[in-house]
């Protein structure tokens, strides 16, 4: 079955506390992107990645970081999250960025 | 900044009407695509319609786009209560360095009520 896994679903950590979210596509897409969904203010673009090793910057990048050293893999890194930080975050891929995206189920942070 | 942007906010109906969602944008698209967010669960791809075309239908989906107004809509008929969800329109763009990106508008929530 085509997916994208995220781990964990849930996490209630504290501040400063470095946290990686995994993300895991099965379907061999080369685009993969975070976002963070908060109240009002719609899904916004953390950072995306075209292909292995190419990265690059979305909307609201600041306080994450992520690598993509395999095509399936993609996680997001708070190497010192703040209660700013708290949201609900999704993971997705496509095979090429125009095309629609696959979503994980979401992970919710809450940072306190 | 958001480049879709839905009306109304939210919409309740009575199952079995029809509910129509706007969405706007601010500029040049390649294509337009609607999404559906169940409570507390990720995005799920509905339809998508390229820039040229007007008009596209999809089981009980039907989208039109009016890129001369640069909005779309989305009709959803004969509504049933597990329509019941929040939806996005995304705007695909075309950039000079990332080739693409899709933009999500902040959602228009449906209840249908039984």
């Amino acid at each position: 079955e085509a997916q994208v896994t995220q781990n964990p679903r849930y996490l209630i950590t504290v501040t400063g506390k470095k946290l990686t979210v995994t993300c895991s596509q099965n379907m061999n897409h080369e685009y993969m992107s975070w976002y963070r969904q908060d109240p009002g203010l719609g899904l916004r673009q953390i950072y995306y990645s075209m292909n292995v090793e190419v990265t690059d910057k979305g909307d609201v990048p600041e306080g994450y970081k992520v690598s993509r050293k395999e095509k399936r893999n993609f996680p997001l890194i708070l190497e010192s999250p703040s209660p700013n930080q708290t949201s609900l975050y999704f993971c997705a891929s496509s095979s090429h960025p125009p095309r629609p995206q696959h979503f994980g189920d979401g992970t919710r942070l809450s940072i306190l | 900044s958001q480049q879709g942007e839905e009306d109304p906010q939210a919409l309740s109906i009575q199952e079995g009407e029809n509910a129509t969602m706007n969405c706007s944008y601010k500029t040049s698209i390649n294509n337009l695509q609607w999404y559906r967010q169940n409570s507390g669960r990720g995005l799920v791809h509905l339809i998508l319609i390229r820039s040229n075309e007007r008009e596209k239908h999809s089981g009980r989906l039907r989208v039109t786009l009016d890129t001369s107004k640069k909005s779309s809509s989305l009709l959803i008929t004969a509504s049933r209560a597990a329509d019941t969800a929040s939806y996005f329109c995304a705007t695909a763009t075309l950039t000079e360095t990332s080739g693409s990106r899709l933009t999500f508008g902040e959602g228009t929530q449906l209840t249908v009520n039984p």
